[in-house]
């Protein structure tokens, strides 16, 4: 099946630092989404981005579909961006998404 | 407000024991799923359902059950739970797979 490889595993920054997250995936997908997952546990959409460039305040994600791999950008990192970032693929013709591992992300003040 | 809620937060029961987490959504969505999520592992597929009566098997089915009678819940049942069950799970919700996924706040079951 699909394999989604995401990296780091988990990084440690400043607040104010910049940060880029990787998502690989295996075959082709019809879509995917990026989530965060704070400490408390929540489950939050940030981007649903098959392919392209997508901005959201300080946050931005870029798909490269050809390429099989998206890009999650975190600009002048804040505590609160602290939690684990997950990327979600969508199975060509399979109802699924499949979940990478997710990178873990600690903001120090 | 859009919400996804599951019930209950928190269980600890014991091995074989059957229990019900259940799942509700206010925003008429048609399509559910089932998650579990383990240390190091990310969020792994249990169940999903495309509409009323209709389901299918995610990539961890095993010892686990589901029903959609109605569009807006879909419970998950263990019939005889084992302790490789213990996990969190999440419930969610979406217009269709592809798009934005509302996700409850979890139940953190624990099976001894």
């Amino acid at each position: 099946g699909i394999q989604v490889e995401q990296s780091p595993p988990d990084l440690i920054l400043q607040e104010g630092a910049n940060s880029t997250l990787r998502c690989n995936f295996s075959d082709s997908v019809n879509n995917l989404q990026w989530f965060h997952q704070n400490p408390w546990g929540q489950l939050i959409n940030l981007f649903y981005i098959p392919s392209g460039t997508k901005q959201n305040g300080r946050l931005s994600a870029t798909t490269v579909a050809t390429e099989r791999y998206s890009l999650l950008y975190i600009s002048s990192s804040q505590t609160t961006d602290s939690g684990v970032y997950f990327c979600a693929v969508e199975r060509d013709s399979n109802y699924q998404l499949i979940w990478g591992a997710g990178t873990k992300l600690i903001i120090k003040p | 407000e859009a919400q996804v809620t599951q019930n209950p937060r928190y269980l600890i029961t014991v091995t074989g024991k059957k229990l019900t987490v259940t799942c509700s959504q206010n925003m008429n969505h048609e399509y559910m799923s089932w998650y579990r999520q383990d240390p190091g592992l990310g969020l792994r597929q249990i169940y999903y359902s495309m509409n009323v009566e209709v389901t299918d098997k995610g990539d961890v089915p095993e010892g686990y059950k589901v029903s959609r009678k109605e569009k807006r819940n879909f419970p998950l049942i263990l019939e005889s739970p084992s302790p490789n069950q213990t996990s969190l799970y999440f419930c969610a919700a979406s217009w269709t797979v592809g798009n934005e996924q509302f996700f409850g706040p979890g139940t953190r079951l624990t099976v001894l």
